[in-house]
């Protein structure tokens, strides 16, 4: 099992450009997540999802959207980037239930310049 | 809202010395869990506690949850140099997403 995969690792943008960071989980596992990353800070849940065609919004949700089509993928989406969004960016699932130990990608390494 | 918070934020020390992070939360948790972040990687699942009091050892890492269930702590013994890294909790509150603390980082130098 590949577990959970992002896509791209790295990526520079300029302000106001957009872009999709992948997400797919191939563990069949219900809820998915996304954070964000900044030094010190901890981790922050930009958006989640408790299911296919269910999303619902974290603790920092301004500035991107989700969709679910699938169980498999979460895609976040940057419509409008600003220096603010350079980050690193984690996508996770867990399986069943939301208090269940989540499994995470190796990240998106996000710089908007 | 919920917070969980951690301290210390760095912490370096010789290896072979012991370390302890603590994690308090402003309210009651249903569980807590703590992960470890390698430089450069992402987190990576370590245990859950549920049960108020719980103590549980994982080889030189004890982990205990408190009686209150609003505080935690990560020991780890002899620390080794594979030990770098950050170590959050993350504390689960029925109705709410995971809280993140921010972390503590730890540096060992042989």
């Amino acid at each position: 099992n590949a577990g959970v995969t992002q896509t791209p690792k790295f990526r520079i943008l300029k302000i106001g450009q957009s872009m999709t960071l992948q997400c797919t989980q191939d563990m069949n596992h219900n809820y998915m997540y996304w954070y964000r990353q900044d030094p010190g800070m901890g981790l922050k849940l930009i958006y989640y999802s408790v299911g296919a065609g269910i999303t619902d919004k974290g603790e920092v949700p301004n500035g991107y959207n989700v969709s679910r089509s699938t169980t498999e993928d979460f895609p976040l989406r940057l419509e409008l980037a600003a220096p603010s969004q350079t980050s690193v960016y984690f996508c996770a699932s867990s399986y069943i239930t939301m208090d269940q130990p989540q499994h995470f990608g190796d990240g998106t390494r996000l710089s908007i310049l | 809202g919920q917070q969980v918070m951690q301290i210390p934020q760095y912490q370096h020390v010789q290896e072979g010395e012991d370390f302890t992070t603590y994690c308090n939360s402003s309210t009651t948790l249903s569980n807590i869990q703590w992960y470890k972040q390698r430089p450069g990687g992402h987190p990576v699942f370590l245990i859950q506690l549920v049960k108020s009091g719980e103590v549980k050892k994982q080889k030189r890492l004890t982990f205990q949850f408190g009686e209150a269930k609003k505080n935690s702590s990560l020991h780890i013994t002899a620390t080794q140099t594979t030990d770098v890294g950050t170590y959050f909790c993350a504390g689960f509150q029925a109705g709410t997403a995971l809280i993140f603390g921010k972390g503590t980082t730890l540096s060992v130098s042989s």
